[in-house]
């Protein structure tokens, strides 16, 4: 079935290190999303990428998506301590109704004052 | 702007009570996804409604069952509770009416602990 593999699954930084996240389909996306959970939190939306080979940035991080629509990346410069958290990406589910989304595991950043 | 609610924030129950969750999705939303949370994993997929309908099943235990309002706001009922069930039950709403955007905005979360 469908998938949507992230790694790592965890990642431990020293603060002001750079940290990336990469995201792995097993089919072609519409479009990949982004979310961030911090701890004892809910997931919230960060960006949304449609356009194959599209690039974007807020502030310190900066949103892959492949050339293949089958890949992303999210890196951040400089990690800071709020960047502490669980950044999860997510596609559409092929196999369910529109909006029905299939998450990756997550990769959970720690980062170290 | 106004965001997705949940009730309550924490919950506690015994093995084979029931219980039941409440979501109030973000005003003009029209669908409403239910997702199961345990420690250090992925939100998992449990049962979506689209303008009151069921509109896909996942990994939801007989045990579950929930609906949609006409107020469009969602209840998750669970019964026979399980010391398994303990987890963190998030409902997240969208407005897919004419938008084409798969954009889900998560609620807080209920806490849910099994005892």
């Amino acid at each position: 079935g469908q998938q949507v593999m992230q790694i790592p699954q965890y990642q431990h930084v020293q603060e002001g290190e750079d940290f990336t996240t990469y995201c792995n389909s097993s089919t072609t996306l519409s479009n990949i999303q982004w979310y961030k959970q911090r701890p004892g939190g809910h997931p919230v939306f960060l960006i949304q990428l449609v356009k194959s080979g599209e690039v974007k940035k807020q502030k310190r991080l900066t949103f892959q998506f492949g050339e293949a629509k089958k890949n992303s990346s999210l890196h951040i410069t400089a990690t800071q301590t709020t960047d502490v958290g669980t950044y999860f990406c997510a596609g559409p589910n092929y196999g369910g109704s529109q909006g029905n989304l299939i998450f990756g595991k997550g990769t959970k950043l720690s980062v170290k004052p | 702007a106004a965001g997705v609610i949940q009730s309550p924030r924490h919950l506690i129950k015994e093995k084979r009570e029931t219980a039941t969750l409440k979501c109030y999705p973000i005003p003009r939303h029209d669908t409403v996804y239910w997702y199961q949370q345990g420690p250090g994993q992925d939100p998992q997929f449990l049962i979506s409604f689209y303008e009151k309908m069921q509109s896909d099943k996942g990994s939801i235990p007989d045990r579950f069952s929930a609906q949609q309002f006409s107020d469009y706001h969602s209840e998750l009922n669970m019964s026979s509770l399980e010391l398994g069930d303990s987890a963190l039950y998030f409902c997240a709403s969208l407005l897919l009416k004419g938008e084409g955007t798969d954009t889900q905005y998560f609620g807080p979360g209920t806490r849910l602990t099994v005892l």
